[in-house]
């Protein structure tokens, strides 16, 4: 079973309008961190919001906010107030802390187009 | 200060050529890891290190694939006898020292890799 999903490949938004981009997760671990990045044209991957599995409160970083519903395993996106520069793909990722290797595992992503 | 860096920034090679990719990650950070996405897709773990061993080689596809980290610092990741499945961006990632489960990421800006 795929351990990250987002389900959708690509996604209009009226700029200054909020969009949610979703994420599915599946795992056992009691204990893991949920990551999203944001990936330009450009192709650098770039950090933009993290939630922990014991985060009692949703994360928030400026515009991006995390809706954590924790017993649907989804972690979705939420930004507001869209801006041309949101323009980009962007990645959901998981963090097991039983994973020996540490590394994340990625969402296939979700393509954001935000129009004038 | 200085992010994650990658070189080179593109490779075209011929197959059955051998390459080597080179991530300098952020100084102090303990942790690096390296990714492939091929296009369209999401990011694929390679391998992780954690100082100068790896603990985690599941990532890499084949024997062709081979990565030595030495100093705790620069990494290369060496791919002997391309194929043209090969072809990809290559990210490196580094992170400081674990704490709990947040320990973002960071990404370099990949290297290209092209097999002809």
């Amino acid at each position: 079973a795929q351990k990250i999903t987002q389900t959708q490949p690509g996604m209009f938004v009226q700029e200054k309008e909020a969009v949610t981009l979703d994420c599915t997760y599946d795992t056992s671990d009691p204990s893991y961190g949920l990551f999203w990045y944001k990936q330009p044209s450009s192709g650098e991957m770039i950090f933009l919001i993290y939630q922990g599995s014991y985060d009692q409160q949703n994360a928030t970083e400026g515009r991006y906010s995390l809706n954590f519903q924790k017993a649907r395993k989804s972690a979705n996106l939420v930004i507001s107030a869209s801006q041309l520069g949101d323009s980009a793909m962007y990645f959901c990722a998981m963090r097991e802390v039983n994973n020996a290797g540490n590394m994340l595992t990625f969402g296939g992503g979700t393509r954001l187009m935000v129009k004038p | 200060g200085a992010g994650v860096s990658q070189s080179p920034s593109n490779k075209v090679t011929e197959k059955g050529k051998d390459v080597e990719l080179r991530c300098d990650p952020i100084s102090g950070h303990t942790a690096l890891y390296w990714y492939r996405q091929s296009l369209g897709q999401g990011l694929e773990f390679l391998i992780y290190f954690q100082g100068n061993s790896a603990p985690d080689k599941s990532g890499l596809p084949s024997d062709r694939f081979s990565a030595e980290r030495t100093g705790g610092s620069v990494s290369t990741l060496t791919i002997q006898r391309t194929q043209q499945e090969d072809s990809a961006v290559y990210l490196c990632a580094s992170s400081p020292v674990r704490q709990g489960n947040r320990d973002e990421q960071y990404f370099g800006p990949g290297t290209r890799l092209t097999v002809t």
